[in-house]
Protein backbone atom coordinates (compact mmCIF):
# COMPACT_ATOMS: atom_id res chain seq x y z
CA UNK A 1 0.00 0.00 0.00
CA UNK A 2 0.82 3.47 -0.16
CA UNK A 3 0.32 4.29 3.81
CA UNK A 4 -2.10 7.11 3.35
CA UNK A 5 -3.18 7.89 7.25
CA UNK A 6 -6.07 10.19 8.13
CA UNK A 7 -7.46 9.88 11.36
CA UNK A 8 -11.10 8.17 11.32
CA UNK A 9 -13.37 10.23 12.79
CA UNK A 10 -13.46 14.23 14.05
CA UNK A 11 -16.50 16.18 16.22
CA UNK A 12 -16.67 19.82 16.05
CA UNK A 13 -19.33 22.75 16.51
CA UNK A 14 -21.42 25.14 14.11
CA UNK A 15 -18.89 27.89 13.78
CA UNK A 16 -15.67 26.33 14.37
CA UNK A 17 -12.55 25.83 12.46
CA UNK A 18 -11.29 22.06 12.13
CA UNK A 19 -7.99 20.48 10.48
CA UNK A 20 -8.19 16.92 9.19
CA UNK A 21 -4.60 15.73 8.62
CA UNK A 22 -3.23 13.18 5.82
CA UNK A 23 0.19 11.37 6.05
CA UNK A 24 1.51 9.69 3.31
CA UNK A 25 4.40 7.74 2.56
CA UNK A 26 4.69 7.24 -1.59
CA UNK A 27 7.05 6.66 -4.26
CA UNK A 28 6.69 9.06 -6.98
CA UNK A 29 4.63 11.54 -5.25
CA UNK A 30 2.64 13.85 -8.03
CA UNK A 31 -0.07 15.26 -5.56
CA UNK A 32 -2.65 15.31 -3.44
CA UNK A 33 -6.72 15.63 -3.86
CA UNK A 34 -9.53 15.78 -1.30
CA UNK A 35 -12.63 14.98 -1.54
CA UNK A 36 -15.90 15.10 0.41
CA UNK A 37 -18.68 12.59 0.16
CA UNK A 38 -21.82 12.28 1.85
CA UNK A 39 -23.36 8.80 2.85
CA UNK A 40 -24.60 6.77 0.19
CA UNK A 41 -23.14 9.48 -2.94
CA UNK A 42 -20.15 9.73 -4.46
CA UNK A 43 -17.04 11.82 -3.58
CA UNK A 44 -17.24 15.08 -4.72
CA UNK A 45 -14.26 17.11 -5.83
CA UNK A 46 -12.70 19.44 -3.22
CA UNK A 47 -8.64 20.36 -4.03
CA UNK A 48 -5.63 19.40 -5.31
CA UNK A 49 -2.47 20.15 -4.55
CA UNK A 50 0.75 19.57 -6.16
CA UNK A 51 3.13 22.06 -4.69
CA UNK A 52 3.97 22.98 -1.52
CA UNK A 53 1.65 25.69 0.33
CA UNK A 54 -1.54 26.15 1.01
CA UNK A 55 -4.65 26.94 -1.40
CA UNK A 56 -7.77 28.43 -0.21
CA UNK A 57 -10.87 28.30 -1.57
CA UNK A 58 -13.91 29.89 0.57
CA UNK A 59 -14.25 28.19 3.67
CA UNK A 60 -12.36 25.33 2.73
CA UNK A 61 -8.36 25.47 2.74
CA UNK A 62 -5.90 22.93 1.35
CA UNK A 63 -2.06 22.63 2.45
CA UNK A 64 0.77 20.36 1.31
CA UNK A 65 4.18 19.55 2.38
CA UNK A 66 6.04 17.77 0.02
CA UNK A 67 9.44 17.21 1.99
CA UNK A 68 6.97 16.22 5.11
CA UNK A 69 4.55 14.03 3.18
CA UNK A 70 2.00 15.75 4.88
CA UNK A 71 -1.58 17.77 4.31
CA UNK A 72 -4.49 19.58 5.98
CA UNK A 73 -7.90 20.17 5.03
CA UNK A 74 -8.92 22.87 6.73
CA UNK A 75 -12.40 23.73 7.34
CA UNK A 76 -13.83 27.50 8.70
CA UNK A 77 -17.54 28.51 9.90
CA UNK A 78 -18.38 24.75 10.00
CA UNK A 79 -22.20 24.38 8.76
CA UNK A 80 -24.14 21.37 9.50
CA UNK A 81 -23.43 20.28 5.82
CA UNK A 82 -20.33 19.93 6.75
CA UNK A 83 -20.92 16.57 8.02
CA UNK A 84 -19.48 14.60 5.89
CA UNK A 85 -16.53 12.09 5.02
CA UNK A 86 -13.14 13.69 3.85
CA UNK A 87 -11.20 11.42 1.83
CA UNK A 88 -7.74 12.53 0.77
CA UNK A 89 -6.34 10.40 -1.70
CA UNK A 90 -2.41 10.90 -3.52
CA UNK A 91 -2.03 10.96 -7.22
CA UNK A 92 1.43 9.08 -8.48
CA UNK A 93 3.96 10.56 -11.09
CA UNK A 94 4.41 7.95 -14.09
CA UNK A 95 1.13 6.26 -13.01
CA UNK A 96 0.04 6.56 -17.08
CA UNK A 97 -3.64 5.13 -15.80
CA UNK A 98 -4.16 8.46 -13.42
CA UNK A 99 -4.55 5.73 -10.33
CA UNK A 100 -5.40 7.23 -7.09
CA UNK A 101 -4.76 6.05 -3.73
CA UNK A 102 -7.00 6.73 -1.37
CA UNK A 103 -6.99 6.91 2.48
CA UNK A 104 -9.45 4.95 4.55
CA UNK A 105 -11.96 8.58 5.36
CA UNK A 106 -12.34 10.80 8.00
CA UNK A 107 -15.70 11.29 9.36
CA UNK A 108 -16.83 15.04 10.81
CA UNK A 109 -19.74 14.92 12.44
CA UNK A 110 -20.51 18.81 13.20
CA UNK A 111 -22.87 19.48 15.91
CA UNK A 112 -25.07 22.46 16.55
CA UNK B 1 -17.01 20.19 -14.37
CA UNK B 2 -17.72 17.19 -16.24
CA UNK B 3 -20.74 14.72 -15.45
CA UNK B 4 -20.25 11.29 -15.21
CA UNK B 5 -23.87 9.11 -14.97
CA UNK B 6 -24.10 5.57 -13.57
CA UNK B 7 -27.11 3.63 -14.25
CA UNK B 8 -29.06 2.08 -12.36
CA UNK B 9 -28.32 3.84 -9.18
CA UNK B 10 -29.79 1.03 -6.95
CA UNK B 11 -30.57 -2.68 -7.94
CA UNK B 12 -31.60 -5.65 -5.91
CA UNK B 13 -31.07 -9.25 -7.42
CA UNK B 14 -31.33 -12.78 -6.54
CA UNK B 15 -28.01 -14.85 -6.08
CA UNK B 16 -26.19 -16.20 -9.13
CA UNK B 17 -27.85 -13.66 -11.24
CA UNK B 18 -25.30 -11.42 -12.96
CA UNK B 19 -25.46 -7.65 -13.28
CA UNK B 20 -24.92 -5.23 -15.43
CA UNK B 21 -24.26 -1.13 -14.19
CA UNK B 22 -23.72 1.26 -16.56
CA UNK B 23 -21.05 4.61 -16.27
CA UNK B 24 -21.19 7.05 -18.69
CA UNK B 25 -19.23 10.21 -19.40
CA UNK B 26 -21.61 12.80 -20.72
CA UNK B 27 -19.46 15.71 -21.77
CA UNK B 28 -16.38 15.01 -22.37
CA UNK B 29 -14.39 11.33 -24.08
CA UNK B 30 -12.73 9.54 -20.66
CA UNK B 31 -9.79 7.69 -21.71
CA UNK B 32 -9.61 5.90 -18.65
CA UNK B 33 -12.36 4.84 -16.35
CA UNK B 34 -11.95 3.68 -12.70
CA UNK B 35 -14.38 1.28 -11.18
CA UNK B 36 -14.31 1.42 -7.17
CA UNK B 37 -16.08 -0.61 -4.50
CA UNK B 38 -17.24 0.74 -1.05
CA UNK B 39 -18.45 -0.97 1.90
CA UNK B 40 -19.88 1.07 4.59
CA UNK B 41 -18.02 3.60 6.28
CA UNK B 42 -14.92 2.25 4.39
CA UNK B 43 -12.86 3.91 1.82
CA UNK B 44 -13.26 3.68 -1.83
CA UNK B 45 -11.31 0.57 -2.94
CA UNK B 46 -10.65 0.41 -6.73
CA UNK B 47 -11.60 -2.66 -8.28
CA UNK B 48 -9.85 -2.54 -11.66
CA UNK B 49 -8.81 0.28 -13.94
CA UNK B 50 -9.57 0.26 -18.06
CA UNK B 51 -8.99 2.30 -21.08
CA UNK B 52 -11.14 2.23 -24.02
CA UNK B 53 -10.65 -0.42 -26.37
CA UNK B 54 -8.08 -2.71 -24.11
CA UNK B 55 -8.38 -4.98 -21.46
CA UNK B 56 -9.19 -3.81 -18.00
CA UNK B 57 -6.21 -4.11 -15.25
CA UNK B 58 -7.77 -5.65 -12.29
CA UNK B 59 -6.60 -4.96 -8.76
CA UNK B 60 -4.69 -7.66 -6.59
CA UNK B 61 -7.70 -9.93 -5.36
CA UNK B 62 -10.53 -8.92 -7.41
CA UNK B 63 -11.74 -11.84 -9.74
CA UNK B 64 -12.09 -10.83 -13.27
CA UNK B 65 -14.18 -13.43 -14.23
CA UNK B 66 -16.57 -12.15 -11.81
CA UNK B 67 -16.69 -8.58 -12.58
CA UNK B 68 -16.08 -7.99 -16.18
CA UNK B 69 -15.23 -5.03 -17.54
CA UNK B 70 -16.05 -3.42 -21.06
CA UNK B 71 -15.13 -0.11 -21.82
CA UNK B 72 -16.17 0.12 -25.73
CA UNK B 73 -16.45 3.73 -26.25
CA UNK B 74 -15.06 6.53 -24.77
CA UNK B 75 -18.05 7.50 -22.99
CA UNK B 76 -18.93 4.46 -21.79
CA UNK B 77 -17.67 1.36 -19.34
CA UNK B 78 -19.79 -1.23 -18.12
CA UNK B 79 -18.84 -3.86 -14.55
CA UNK B 80 -21.27 -7.35 -14.72
CA UNK B 81 -20.95 -8.29 -11.60
CA UNK B 82 -21.21 -12.15 -12.37
CA UNK B 83 -23.27 -14.79 -10.34
CA UNK B 84 -23.57 -12.52 -7.83
CA UNK B 85 -24.18 -13.42 -3.98
CA UNK B 86 -24.62 -11.42 -0.68
CA UNK B 87 -20.99 -10.60 -0.06
CA UNK B 88 -21.31 -8.86 -3.16
CA UNK B 89 -23.44 -6.48 -1.89
CA UNK B 90 -22.06 -2.97 -1.86
CA UNK B 91 -21.74 0.59 -3.06
CA UNK B 92 -20.63 0.32 -6.43
CA UNK B 93 -18.82 3.69 -7.74
CA UNK B 94 -17.00 4.00 -11.18
CA UNK B 95 -14.96 6.88 -11.96
CA UNK B 96 -13.76 8.96 -15.53
CA UNK B 97 -10.23 10.46 -16.12
CA UNK B 98 -9.76 12.41 -19.85
CA UNK B 99 -11.88 16.05 -19.21
CA UNK B 100 -9.73 19.18 -19.46
CA UNK B 101 -7.62 18.66 -16.41
CA UNK B 102 -5.82 15.31 -16.92
CA UNK B 103 -5.11 14.55 -13.37
CA UNK B 104 -8.66 14.66 -12.00
CA UNK B 105 -11.35 11.72 -11.64
CA UNK B 106 -14.91 12.80 -12.10
CA UNK B 107 -17.19 10.24 -10.09
CA UNK B 108 -20.11 9.04 -10.76
CA UNK B 109 -23.22 8.93 -8.16
CA UNK B 110 -22.54 4.97 -7.37
CA UNK B 111 -24.79 2.11 -7.89
CA UNK B 112 -25.87 0.73 -4.54
CA UNK B 113 -25.83 -3.01 -5.51
CA UNK B 114 -28.02 -5.73 -2.99
CA UNK B 115 -28.08 -9.55 -3.58
CA UNK B 116 -30.62 -11.56 -1.48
Amino acid sequence: GQNIDQPTEMTATEGAIVQINCTYQTSGFNGLFWYQQHAGEAPTFLSYNVLDGLEEKGRFSSFLSRSKGYSYLLLKELQMKDSASYLCAVNKRGSTLGRLYFGRGTQLTVWP
Amino acid sequence: GAVVSQHPSWVICKSGTSVKIECRSLDFQATTMFWYRQFPKQSLMLMATSNEGSKATYEQGVEKDKFLINHASLTLSTLTVTSAHPEDSSFYICSARGGRSSDEQFFGPGTRLTVL
